[in-house]
């Protein structure tokens, strides 16, 4: 049962535009939604995260936009980099399982100069 | 402040070998997961200790086990290895002071382990 899906699998992005990737959870019981960014050959890196008392987060060119009612979060990378090729990964924790975090597919995240 | 530290980085066993492998988290960190990933599964839970006790099992075979010692440093151990155990093992490691209390969680580089 996959509790967390995550789209696309793959992206290709021309620099200085927008990439969006989008999850979707079923488990209500989830509140805590971070988003992971891993390099190759490197373990996955926080890049931010958010509750879902809260709609919208935003770190530098990094947004979180979350719906609580259609159980759907997603990432926004404005003004995407070169430096940004990466996969993602969503995931969810719920409130009473400590460390247990729920991690989506991924995506390869490709940004073209 | 240093990391989360995995040691060793890679690994190649025999089938019906078993392994461990180690994690040392961040300083001060109490809680400990560990992590499979695979092209085809993607990230998927082990477990997770805290304070020397296992908090949390995801679905895994009993072949997969862990500990965690009292300075919070922490081992996960695959006995009779099987080919499709070749992944890489993550850990990670959170402040977690306890369970409800949602805080960062920070990744190790992982070990690669081959299984041939």
């Amino acid at each position: 049962q996959q509790q967390v899906k995550q789209s696309p699998q793959s992206l290709i992005v021309q620099k200085g535009g927008i990439s969006i990737i989008n999850c979707a959870y079923e488990n209500t019981a989830f509140d805590y939604f971070p988003w992971y960014q891993q390099f190759p050959g490197k373990g996955p890196a926080l890049l931010i995260a958010i509750r879902p008392d809260v709609s919208e987060k935003k770190e530098g060119r990094f947004t979180i936009s979350f719906n609580k009612s259609a159980k759907q979060f997603s990432l926004h990378i404005m003004d995407s980099q070169p430096g940004d090729s990466a996969t993602y990964f969503c995931a969810a924790k719920r409130y009473n399982q400590g460390g247990k975090l729920i991690f989506g597919q991924g995506t390869e995240l490709s940004v073209k100069p | 402040k240093a990391g989360v530290t995995q040691t060793p980085r890679y690994l190649i066993k025999t089938r019906g070998q078993q392994v461990t492998l180690s994690c040392s988290p961040i300083s001060g960190h109490r809680s400990v997961s560990w992590y499979q990933q695979t092209p085809g599964q993607g990230l998927q839970f082990l477990f997770e200790y805290f304070s020397e006790t296992q908090r949390n099992k995801g679905n895994f075979p009993g072949r997969f086990s862990g500990r965690q010692f009292s300075n919070s440093r922490s081992e996960m151990n695959v006995s009779t290895l099987e080919l499709g155990d070749s992944a890489l093992y993550l850990c990670a490691s959170s402040l977690e002071g306890w369970a409800g209390i949602n805080t960062e969680a920070f990744f190790g580089q992982g070990t690669r382990l081959t299984v041939v």
